[in-house]
């Protein structure tokens, strides 16, 4: 059974800063991990997907994954007030890659 | 992107009734859809996997007789939930295609609420 672990949190920075969101899971042959930003009442949304070990940079967002520790994580620069929202890190749950495996989620708060 | 609805939005109903949730591709054909759900502070659960024209395949721990998926089409897949309880009460959302290729890879989902 595949396992994704996120501290709940939550993880409070002030707007401006870098916040930091981290992963492990515990399935050693995962390919493709993602990040997901929820809003309260809504669906997750895509930020991220990575596949390679190493940093992946899309604007102020940067995906880092390092497959020996079993460990993702995500850096949010320059953090806005509306970046506060529940991040999911998943795992793709099968080879297809087209199912997902979540984790609890972090809420993030960005404090103005 | 893929282009995915779900109707009802909302739902509520009483203890022992049975509802059914609708999933639609609006863009292309589906063979596979997902259906997940999500208890309040939760994460998203993998229910099952709807293939259409055949059976589903169900996640360990969910019960196919209480969730039944039927994907008779290829743009539709149906989630019933039978003699529903307060504890089914969550939100179901569905989804098709890749997570990384699709940017509408899941609906907007259902909150369901039994009395």
């Amino acid at each position: 059974q595949k396992e994704v672990e996120q501290n709940s949190g939550p993880l409070s920075v002030p707007e401006g800063a870098i916040a930091s969101l981290n992963c492990t899971y515990s399935d050693r042959g995962s390919q493709s991990f993602f990040w997901y930003r929820q809003y309260s009442g809504k669906s997750p949304e895509l930020i991220m997907f990575i596949y390679s070990n190493g940093d992946k940079e899309d604007g102020r967002f940067t995906a880092q994954l390092n497959k020996a520790s079993q460990y993702v994580s995500l850096l949010i620069r320059d953090s806005q007030p509306s970046d506060s929202a529940t991040y999911l890190c998943a795992v793709a749950a099968n080879q297809e890659g087209t199912a997902l495996i979540f984790g609890k989620g972090t809420t993030l708060s960005v404090s103005s | 992107g893929a282009v995915v609805s779900q109707h009802p939005s909302r739902v509520i109903c009483k203890s022992g009734t049975s509802v059914k949730i609708e999933c639609r591709s609006l863009d292309f054909q589906a063979t596979t859809m997902f259906w997940y759900r999500q208890f309040p502070k939760k994460s998203l659960m993998l229910m099952a996997t709807s293939n259409e024209g055949s059976k589903a395949t169900y996640e360990q721990g969910v019960e196919k007789d209480k969730f039944l998926i039927n994907h008779a089409s290829l743009t539709l897949s149906t989630l019933t939930v039978t003699s529903a309880h307060p504890e089914d009460s969550s939100f179901y959302i569905c989804s098709k295609g890749r997570p990384e290729a699709d940017t509408q890879y899941f609906g907007p989902g259902t909150r369901l609420t039994v009395l």
